[in-house]
């Protein structure tokens, strides 16, 4: 599975868009971009996930660029329950284990 | 929320001693996981299970071993525990190995 990028941590502002960079410059075809959270002293929570299209689900947009190797998570309006850890994981869509492989992900903290 | 329940939540179990962690789910799912998750090192795949019976290991699965006797309860045992396996665990669920993973509310075990 393709190594992924992310900066370690992001602030963002009450009602505001975050925007989650994610850089995967190794991916390959057949490799999906999937993106978790994690709030604090909970188990980590699906977010979306994409092939190489844009993706929107009543949680979050996913934004990948015409070459794949990166893409954008984007909350449209964060709110103070958003603060989480972020995970951008990629992943072979084919993969029969289903293994996922975090990384440290992006640290958002949404104030007031 | 996915039907996914962990026990125990908490547990302080000196070195030396078996443990059990024990996984159950509600949603007929396929894959079955577990991960641990430690400060500096995030989530990682101990052990998973595509079917009863069926279990292979992680990145991280010393230690460790796993049953799947039915579908629904997927254990976690650490046979004499260590204390470098104080860790938040973590299991997951998944309807096939391609598909979005369903976390679990995580136990807290610490070995003294």
């Amino acid at each position: 599975d393709a190594k992924t990028t992310q900066p370690p941590s992001m602030d963002c502002a009450e009602g505001r868009a975050a925007n989650l960079p994610c850089n995967h410059s190794t991916i390959s075809g057949n490799e999906y971009v999937y993106w978790y959270r994690q709030i604090h002293s909970q188990g980590p929570q699906y977010i979306i996930h994409g092939l190489k299209n844009n993706e929107t689900n009543e949680m979050a947009s996913l934004i990948i660029t015409e070459d794949r190797k990166s893409s954008t998570l984007i909350l449209p309006h964060a709110t103070l329950r958003d603060t989480a850890v972020y995970y951008c994981i990629v992943r072979n869509g084919s993969g029969n284990t289903g293994k996922l492989i975090f990384g440290q992900g992006t640290t958002l903290q949404v104030k007031p | 929320d996915a039907g996914i329940t962990q026990s125990p939540r908490h547990k302080v179990t000196e070195t030396g001693t078996p443990v059990t962690l024990r996984c159950h789910q509600t949603e007929n799912h396929r894959y079955m996981y577990w991960y641990r998750q430690d400060p500096g090192h995030g989530l990682r795949l101990i052990h998973y299970s595509y079917g009863v019976k069926d279990t292979d290991k992680g990145e991280v699965s010393d230690g460790y071993s796993v049953s799947r006797s039915k579908t629904e309860d997927f254990l976690l045992t650490l046979e004499s525990a260590t204390s470098s396996q104080t860790s938040v665990y973590f299991c997951a669920i998944s309807y096939t190995g391609s598909y979005e993973q369903y976390f679990g509310p995580g136990t807290r075990l610490t070995v003294t």
